[in-house]
């Protein structure tokens, strides 16, 4: 059971926009800054989303992230299906001097 | 490009040992600390354990200290994880990955699975 809660699935259809939240506490996402990763099928998780919502060099825009208290959101717009991935929000904490992750949702594009 | 390259998992009986290695390159691996992020199978994330770039910081999570030691060769470009008493909840694909400190990691290796099991 993670500290960080993201809804197990989220789906739409091409072209549609997806919401994926994950909400934690005042110790975890209301102290510190949230990433996004994204893991395509098989392959290693991808950072998405860094600091709230700053996008590294190659992530379109049609990703984006805000937060707003103890919890995060992760949106994505016009979805396609090379967005069928599992999306996992992480912070730092500071008592550990490591990662918490959330425990994943997994877009599904129908 | 930046790579990683995780090694040594496998099979591996219920109390035996492992050592995992993680190989870095075309990039300054002195500037970076280092972490294992783990994934069982079908399941989400978990953040195992990190190393200061000198080595002279670790830190664990609460699962596997006392059973798990990181450790970094500078001259060798490489991190390592010792693991020993495994237990069959520690079976997952291991990623190693890259970091400045509390910044999230930016490049992930392409994982080594270990599985536990008699």
């Amino acid at each position: 059971q993670s500290v960080l809660t993201q809804p197990p699935s989220a789906s739409g259809t091409p072209g549609q926009r997806v919401t994926i939240s994950c909400f934690g506490s005042s110790s975890n996402i209301g102290s510190n800054t949230v990433n996004w990763y994204q893991q395509l099928p098989g392959t290693a998780p991808k950072l998405l989303i860094y600091r709230n919502n700053q996008r590294p060099s190659g992530v379109p825009d049609r990703f984006s992230g805000s937060k707003s208290g103890t919890s995060v959101s992760l949106a994505i717009s016009e979805i396609q299906s090379e967005d069928e991935a599992d999306y996992y929000c992480a912070v730092w904490d500071d008592s550990l001097n490591g990662w918490l992750f959330g425990g994943g949702t997994k877009l599904t594009v129908l | 490009d930046v790579q990683l390259v995780e090694s040594g998992g496998g099979l591996v009986q219920p109390g035996g040992s492992l050592r995992l290695s993680c190989a870095a390159s075309e990039f300054t691996f002195t500037n970076y600390w280092m972490s294992w992020v783990r994934q069982a199978p079908g399941k989400g994330l978990e953040w195992v354990a990190n190393i200061k770039q000198d080595g002279s910081e670790k830190y664990y999570v609460d699962s596997v200290r006392g059973r798990v030691t990181i450790s970094r060769d500078n001259a060798k470009n490489s991190v390592y994880l010792q693991m020993n008493s495994l237990r069959p909840e520690d079976t997952a694909v291991y990623y190693c990955t890259r970091s400045a400190y509390a910044t999230p990691p930016d490049c992930w290796g392409q994982g080594t699975l270990v599985t536990v099991s008699s």
